[in-house]
């Protein structure tokens, strides 16, 4: 697995976007960008993934450089239950494999 | 999105006893899970990969005697840890690859196990 980058904390205000940045700069090319995040006491929660297009859902968007070594996700409007550690993974997307966690980025989202 | 749910949420047991944690993927198939553990402050750390029918696969420094894993059916797995000390309290996370969800994995809410 292609190994993350991410700051270890940010803040954000409440209403504003929040751009969370993850550096992925060995990934292979059969290897997505999948992004989680874990809200205090809570199992991780599914975001968003991608391969080379930009992808948006109903909570969040995703977007990575062209040459792939890169990816933000965006979330639109930051609310205050967006708070959480938020990880971005870079994984093959096969049966049998598994999602190394990395460090993450906390962020706390600021009334 | 698809929904993997735990049990139980919390417990509590006493030293040298052991303790079952179920996981259920309640709206799809499963052949695959997998187990972790996170302790306060920490990332998840991967305990081990669940095979629906087959034996489980550990990883390293991680006891397999210890914590027994059984993936008997395509919507259960399970975690028993044996003899339980109070070094192994933590949070245990379970999670399953939805097949039909284009292989996203999808994570349990988590059970919190003390040991006391």
């Amino acid at each position: 697995d292609a190994k993350t980058t991410q700051p270890t904390s940010m803040d954000c205000a409440e209403g504003r976007a929040a751009n969370l940045p993850c550096n992925h700069s060995t990934i292979s090319g059969n290897e997505y960008v999948y992004w989680y995040r874990q809200i205090h006491s809570q199992g991780p929660q599914y975001i968003i993934h991608g391969l080379k297009n930009n992808e948006t859902n109903e909570m969040a968007s995703l977007i990575i450089t062209e040459d792939r070594k890169s990816s933000t996700l965006i979330l639109p409007h930051a609310t205050l239950r967006d708070t959480a550690v938020y990880y971005c993974i870079a994984q093959i997307k096969a049966a049998g494999n598994k999602l190394t966690f990395g460090g993450g980025t906390r962020v706390l989202v600021k009334p | 999105g698809a929904v993997v749910s735990q049990h139980p949420s919390w417990v509590i047991c006493k030293s040298g006893t052991s303790v079952k944690i179920e996981c259920r993927s309640l709206d799809f198939q499963a052949t695959t899970m997998f187990w972790y553990r996170q302790f306060p402050k920490q990332s998840l750390m991967l305990m081990a990969t669940s095979n629906e029918g087959s034996k489980a696969t550990y990883e390293q420094g991680v006891e397999k005697d210890k914590f027994l894993i059984n993936h008997a059916s395509l919507t259960l797995s399970t975690l028993t840890v044996t003899s339980a000390h109070p070094e192994d309290s933590s949070f245990y996370i379970c999670s399953a690859r939805a097949r039909s969800g284009g292989n996203t994995i999808y994570f349990g809410e988590g059970s919190w196990l003390t040991v006391v």
